[in-house]
């Protein structure tokens, strides 16, 4: 069976300074893989999406970046945190176009990234 | 473009009685429809989904839903709630873009249950 891991859980930065959360997947080959942003209180909001190995398209300017190194391996990644940078992130994957009917996405435990 | 509305922000309800959750979308396409459920810090679970068979569909946990295409619904409903069914609950909807299905979410209904 398909798994997805994100890693920390927890994170506390300063502002200033970088960022990197990892995200892989098990089980699976050619995923289409996504980083979400959920601030408190709100709804998802889409930051990436990869649909192979360092393809990524970006939903939202930010001073966010992701990266696709592996095929399962999708990471986002800061220069410089902000404090609107706060809030939950969570990394997604789903089938690729090839297998019709893997519309859904399947989702992370979660990061929870505080700014300071 | 599509979007989802979920009629409400929160919803309460007493254990044992019925759960409605209400959901209205709006697509160019035949779309395919999900309800994903979210207990606090964590991921979302995929509740059910909706993929142009059947109408009623029937999930984990007890619940399911119902596309109904002349209301632009797709309400999701349980018999009798439990405890454990306290949580945020996103209305879904899938849209091919570019190279790459994505997802409109709903902004979400908090269910809380009632000893």
């Amino acid at each position: 069976s398909q798994t997805i891991h994100q890693w920390p859980a927890t994170l506390v930065q300063p502002v200033g300074s970088p960022l990197s959360l990892e995200c892989t997947v098990e089980g699976t080959s050619n995923p289409n893989l996504y980083w979400y942003r959920q601030a408190a209180g709100r709804g998802l909001q889409l930051l990436f999406y990869s649909v192979g190995i360092g393809q990524i398209s970006s939903e939202v300017p930010q001073n966010l970046s992701a990266s696709r190194p592996q095929d399962r391996q999708f990471i986002l990644s800061s220069k410089k945190l902000l404090l609107s940078d706060s809030g939950f992130y969570l990394c997604a994957w789903s089938g690729g176009l090839a297998v019709s009917s893997s519309y859904e996405q399947y989702f992370g435990p979660g990061t929870r990234l505080t700014v300071t | 473009a599509q979007s989802v509305t979920q009629l409400d922000s929160h919803v309460s309800v007493s254990e044992g009685t019925p759960v409605l959750l209400r959901c209205n979308y709006s697509s160019s396409y035949s779309p395919s429809l999900f309800w994903y459920v979210q207990h606090p810090n964590k991921g979302l679970q995929l509740l059910l989904k909706y993929t142009s068979a059947a109408t009623l569909v029937k999930g984990i946990n007890g619940f399911e839903a119902e596309f109904k295409k002349s209301e632009t619904s797709f309400h999701l409903t349980k018999p009798s709630a439990h405890m454990s069914d306290a949580a945020e609950y996103f209305c879904v909807v899938s849209e091919l873009t570019g190279s790459a299905r994505q997802l409109t979410f709903g902004s979400g209904t908090q269910l809380t249950v009632l000893p």
